[in-house]
């Protein structure tokens, strides 16, 4: 597709329960992240990955976050043992890496909800 | 490490009026992107502008234009002739220019309201 995709657009979960979320990046961007977004807040940094680099896990909250990345293709982000303050929107984007003007393209977003 | 502030959680504007959203950033980076991104309803953020920070000149697209001082680490952002279209979440970023840690850094953001 033309954009950043990201399935699903809604999940609700019980807590204790695994996720995992999708993103299927541009085709030819090299780099692609991953954010949450709280309710009413901004942007928080989770993850990174740059072509076959080492990810950048810097931002991740706990060990029960992790992602995964073929390639530069799909990615996915997985969240096991939910717990109720895992509840957000969880963006991803992707840009053409390093050599760029430095703009990133997000997707919509999927919208976590932990009961 | 870098940090973005957004120091007014919500701004409103007539239609057809102007608006000025602030931002003020901290780095220790002489070479450094700036970003305005525009997240609706919809929750997709999309780029309004950017600035490179070797540039002197400031970025304009259109309607909107910013405000870059260096010196005062600051990056505001001017919506002239308000549409009703404009009213979204409006967030500041910072990206690096070069070496590790590129991801953006985000303000809290700022809620835009246009009147009719």
């Amino acid at each position: 597709g033309a954009g950043v995709s990201q399935s699903p657009s809604n999940k609700v979960t019980e807590k204790g329960k695994d996720v995992e979320l999708r993103c299927d990046p541009i085709s030819g961007h090299t780099a692609l992240y991953w954010y949450r977004q709280r309710l009413g807040q901004g942007l928080e940094f989770l993850i990174y990955f740059q072509g076959n680099s080492a990810p950048d896990k810097s931002g991740l909250p706990s060990d029960r976050f992790s992602a995964e990345r073929t390639g530069e293709s799909v990615s996915t982000l997985t969240i096991q043992r939910t717990q109720q303050e895992d509840s957000a929107v969880y963006l991803c984007a992707s840009s053409l890496g390093v050599v760029t003007a430095g703009e990133l393209f997000f997707g919509e977003g999927s919208r976590l909800t932990v009961l | 490490a870098q940090t973005v502030t957004q120091s007014q959680p919500e701004m409103s504007v007539q239609e057809a009026e102007t608006v000025t959203l602030s931002c003020t950033y901290d780095t220790s980076e002489s070479d450094y992107y700036l970003f305005w991104y525009k997240q609706p309803p919809s929750r997709q953020m999309i780029l309004v502008i950017r600035q490179e920070a070797y540039k002197q000149q400031n970025a304009t697209e259109n309607r909107f234009s910013v405000n870059f001082q260096k010196a005062a680490k600051s990056f505001s952002l001017k919506i002239s002739d308000s549409q009703l279209g404009d009213a979204a979440m409006y967030f500041c970023a910072y990206r690096r220019f070069s070496g590790s840690a590129r991801q953006l850094t985000f303000g809290s953001g700022t809620q835009l309201t246009v009147l009719p």
